[in-house]
């Protein structure tokens, strides 16, 4: 079957660095994604990686992967608006996205 | 990134009426619409994926007939929620993807209430 698998819930303090792993096992593999989604809102895209290696946006980045079905969501700088769930999906050989269940970051001062 | 534009934002209904929410996409077309439902602290479910012109695909105990989904055009997609219960509040998200492109852009969400 298909799994994405990510921490349910991190905690982390402003102004550091925290990192949000994900592993998956999906039937192929057209790109991994990461999504931010505030409470009572519809997600935000964040990174999309196709290609092994670090894409750098600003203070967040993304690994990937893909012989380790593996990728992290880096956050710098970290600021009381980054407390948010983070969605990791991967969309697989039919261009479906199957969808981890979301890690919720607090940011505490 | 490319405009979802999902209405209404909230809704509330009585049991047993009906309840209809569009999702249309702004600045491109979008040959492939998807349905989420969200239960609280929990992630995306999909529900359906539809393509312009043709019927909706729904997922495994998705009730089709309960929940319509009509994607007539290439910019609009409505699902419609029929005799609505009180265990069909949630969260309702649409996105939408452009064939010539791998990322999907998300609606605003709508939040029913039934009561």
């Amino acid at each position: 079957g298909q799994n994405i698998d990510q921490p349910t819930e991190m905690t982390a303090t402003e102004g550091a660095i925290v990192q949000i792993n994900c592993t998956y096992q999906t039937s192929g593999f057209n790109g991994l994604f990461w999504y931010q989604q505030h409470a009572g809102e519809a997600p935000t895209f964040l990174s999309y990686n196709v290609l092994d290696g670090l894409e750098e946006k600003g203070r967040f980045s993304s690994f990937l992967s893909r012989s380790k079905g593996y990728s992290y969501l880096l956050l710098k700088e970290l600021q009381m608006k980054d407390s948010a769930s983070y969605l990791c999906a991967v969309m697989d050989s039919n261009y479906q996205l199957i969808w981890g269940a979301g890690t919720k970051l607090i940011i505490k001062p | 990134g490319a405009v979802v534009s999902q209405h209404p934002s909230r809704v509330i209904c009585k049991s047993g009426t009906s309840v209809k929410i569009e999702c249309r996409s702004l600045d491109f077309q979008a040959t492939t619409m998807f349905w989420y439902r969200q239960f609280p602290k929990k992630s995306l479910m999909l529900m359906a994926t539809s393509n312009e012109g043709s019927k909706a695909t729904y997922e495994q105990g998705v009730e089709k007939d309960k929940f319509l989904i009509n994607h007539a055009s290439l910019t609009l997609s409505t699902l419609t929620v029929t005799s609505a219960h009180p265990e069909d509040s949630s969260f309702y998200i649409c996105s939408a993807r452009d064939r010539e492109v791998t990322e999907a852009f998300f609606g605003q969400g709508t939040r029913l209430t039934v009561v």
